[in-house]
């Protein structure tokens, strides 16, 4: 099984339609963070969490929100997506000597 | 602003060959400096760099840090076409552990 997962994995979805993506880790790290890749533009922060009720803005978290259920579970919604939130979104992990972070397989989200 | 800055942005080689990456960034209070190599998903963990002038190796891949001049180079010799993929580096802060990537270089290997 992964150490961070994150569903689903791909998704279609309309102009206006609100959508959850989850993401689990079982690697019992304190930080957790949502990256969007876009072609050309590497990855771009949205948001991070550094505990469980610390959640903290990236470079462009206009238009997400986010929840940190548990130490494990981290969710990145959409509440109204919009085209140019089409993407891959990815969730990564990792622990108070951050030197690495650990990501999920990604979710490639289309909004038509 | 923070930044990142990797280039080229592409290269294409022959089998056998060796390439260097580059990545430069724009912070004061740095931490460390990480690579990763990204195939068709999720970018896996390469290096980390901390410290100017050390050179972290992993068989054929090679990185080091110059903390002056705020670069980093990833050096890959004898390239084999698995080589093949998107290389991103990314940097953390000291008053912040969160991620700055730059936007990767895209390296294919030909057979």
């Amino acid at each position: 099984d992964a150490d961070v997962t994150q569903t689903p994995r791909n998704r279609i979805t309309k102009t206006g339609k609100r959508i959850m993506l989850e993401c689990s880790q079982t690697k019992g790290h304190d930080r957790m963070y949502w990256y969007r890749q876009d072609p050309g533009l590497g990855l771009r922060l949205i948001y991070y969490s550094f505990d469980v009720k610390d959640i903290n803005k990236g470079e462009i978290s206009d238009g997400y929100s986010v929840s940190r259920q548990a130490q494990a579970k981290f969710s990145l919604s959409l509440e109204s997506a919009i085209p140019n939130q089409t993407a891959l979104y990815f969730c990564a992990t990792s622990d108070s000597s951050v030197m690495g972070a650990f990501f999920g397989q990604g979710t490639r989200l289309t909004v038509v | 602003e923070d930044k990142v800055v990797q280039s080229p942005l592409s290269l294409v080689v022959h089998e056998g060959d060796t390439v260097t990456l580059n990545c430069s960034y724009e912070v004061t209070n740095f931490r460390s400096l990480l690579w990763y190599k990204q195939e068709k998903k999720a970018p896996t963990f390469l290096f980390m760099l901390t410290s100017s002038g050390i050179e972290k190796k992993s068989g054929r891949l090679s990185s080091i840090l110059d903390k002056k001049e705020l670069f980093s180079i990833l050096n890959i010799t004898a390239t084999q076409t698995g080589d093949s993929a998107v290389y991103l580096c990314a940097r953390s802060n000291l008053s912040s552990y969160k991620l700055i990537f730059g936007s990767g270089t895209r390296l294919l290997v030909r057979p």
